[in-house]
């Protein structure tokens, strides 16, 4: 498969746990954008990528989200101290550079915080 | 930032109807108006595209229109049918590299 993979597919977890997730881009797309979705609401971005570089972070970001992709491709999202507010689709979606609005999703990551 | 309304919230039709969805945007700077489908349970995917400098384009039975005065573009399906059933999202994009969708537009096709 070469299109975006997301893991885990589901994490349930209890509040005040750490989670982590991971998102494997399309292997040339140097772009990599996370998006938040609750039910019936269309995409929240969070951050974006362009190789390693974390270029843009939403102000709707609390300081317990943060996001890596240390070496330019596969990338981590990591929330601390997880609220039940959290619960959400976390989307990963990566683009070409030279086509950087075109955006292929992954099929996501659902938390569910207990 | 970018305001983004879509209209209507949800569409019913009858298979084999047209429908239009309406995307209105805030920001005058955006010059990138994409639509995504997502089905139920599934990533969302771009369908169709349209820059600043376009006024029309078509992809077999869908199509998007821009209106850049007054700042709003739709997407036109014809001849529906029940696998158009879905959310559709708008997601214009101004300076920044990012893409702010809208709430969605439920879309039901009846046989």
């Amino acid at each position: 498969d070469t299109g975006v993979s997301q893991n885990p597919r589901h994490k349930i977890t209890k509040r005040g746990q750490n989670v982590t997730f991971r998102c494997d881009p399309i292997s040339e797309h140097n772009r990599l954008y996370w998006y938040r979705q609750t039910l019936g609401q269309g995409p929240e971005f969070l951050t974006y990528f362009q190789n390693e570089a974390q270029l843009e972070k939403s102000r709707l970001l609390s300081d317990r989200f943060s996001a890596e992709r240390p070496k330019g491709s596969f990338s981590t999202l990591e929330i601390q101290r997880t609220e039940q507010g959290d619960s959400a689709m976390y989307l990963c979606a990566s683009s070409l550079a030279t086509e950087n609005e075109k955006l292929f999703f992954g099929s996501g990551t659902q938390l569910s915080v207990l | 930032g970018e305001n983004v309304e879509q209209h209507p919230s949800t569409l019913s039709v009858q298979e084999g109807d047209s429908a239009v969805i309406k995307c209105t945007y805030s920001d005058s700077a955006s010059n990138y108006f994409p639509w995504y489908k997502q089905e139920l349970g599934k990533r969302p995917q771009l369908i169709i595209d349209i820059r600043s400098n376009v006024g029309e384009k078509k992809d077999q039975r869908i199509a998007v229109t821009l209106n850049k005065t007054a700042k709003h573009f739709s997407l036109h399906i014809t001849e529906t049918q029940p696998e158009d059933s879905a959310v559709y999202f708008c997601a214009p994009k101004a300076g920044t590299d990012k893409l702010i969708f809208g709430t969605g537009t439920r879309l039901q096709v009846f046989p």
